[in-house]
């Protein structure tokens, strides 16, 4: 399967740990995104790369949530001292520039923080 | 900002039922237009999208999207829908202009019946 990959697909974690997620994007993609998606609502925009460069944040995105994509391939989303508002579906979907360009999703990863 | 409104958060039909989802979406700019579907247990697919030219785009399995653009609107109709329809559908839509994130709208859960 060449499509985006998403790891852990499931994460429960207490109040106050830290978690880490993986996104591997399609592999010719050079664009990465990160979405959140709570029960009821649509995606959320968190944050952009365009090969290893960060270049926009939501202001979603607090303190306690940091991205990095080190060599503009996968990318990871780290939450640390996680609260249980921050239980959540997070989607990570790549695209290639070109006009017009389509978005890929992921799986996601189903975090539940107790 | 951008914006996206569904008017349904949950649809139920009977099958061979026709569908019509609406949305309509806020933005001063020029934007492209996207329907995604996600199926009980299944990442977000795209299912169509529009960037310009006709304003009746079709996409995968049967669905059909129209652009009026002073309403504002990206409608997806299928005339005659399927118990394999069920599942969440998203509009989304971002500026078209260089890169741009998507904004979402709350999804609209279909139900059909056999």
């Amino acid at each position: 399967d060449t499509g985006v990959s998403q790891d852990p697909r499931h994460k429960i974690t207490k109040r106050g740990q830290n978690v880490t997620f993986r996104c591997d994007p399609i592999s010719e993609h050079n664009r990465l995104y990160w979405y959140r998606q709570t029960l009821g609502q649509g995606p959320e925009f968190l944050t952009y790369f365009q090969n290893e460069a960060q270049l926009e944040k939501s202001r979603l995105l607090s303190d306690r949530f940091s991205a990095e994509r080190p060599k503009g391939s996968f990318s990871t989303l780290e939450i640390q001292r996680t609260e249980q508002g921050d239980s959540a579906m997070y989607l990570c979907a790549s695209s290639f520039p070109t006009s017009g360009e389509t978005q890929y999703f992921g799986p996601g990863t189903r975090l539940l923080v107790l | 900002a951008q914006s996206v409104s569904q008017h349904n958060h949950h649809v139920i039909l009977s099958e061979a039922a026709s569908l019509e989802l609406g949305c309509n979406y806020s933005y001063g700019g020029t934007v492209n237009l996207f329907w995604y579907v996600q199926y009980p247990g299944q990442h977000l697919q795209l299912l169509l999208k529009y960037f310009s030219g006709d304003p009746l785009v079709k996409g995968i399995k049967g669905f059909e999207a129209e652009f009026i653009k002073s309403k504002f609107s990206f409608n997806l109709r299928k005339p005659s829908v399927q118990w394999s329809d069920t599942a969440e559908y998203f509009c989304a839509v971002n500026a078209n202009s260089g890169y741009s994130t998507l904004t979402f709208g709350k999804g609209t859960m279909l139900l059909v019946s056999p």
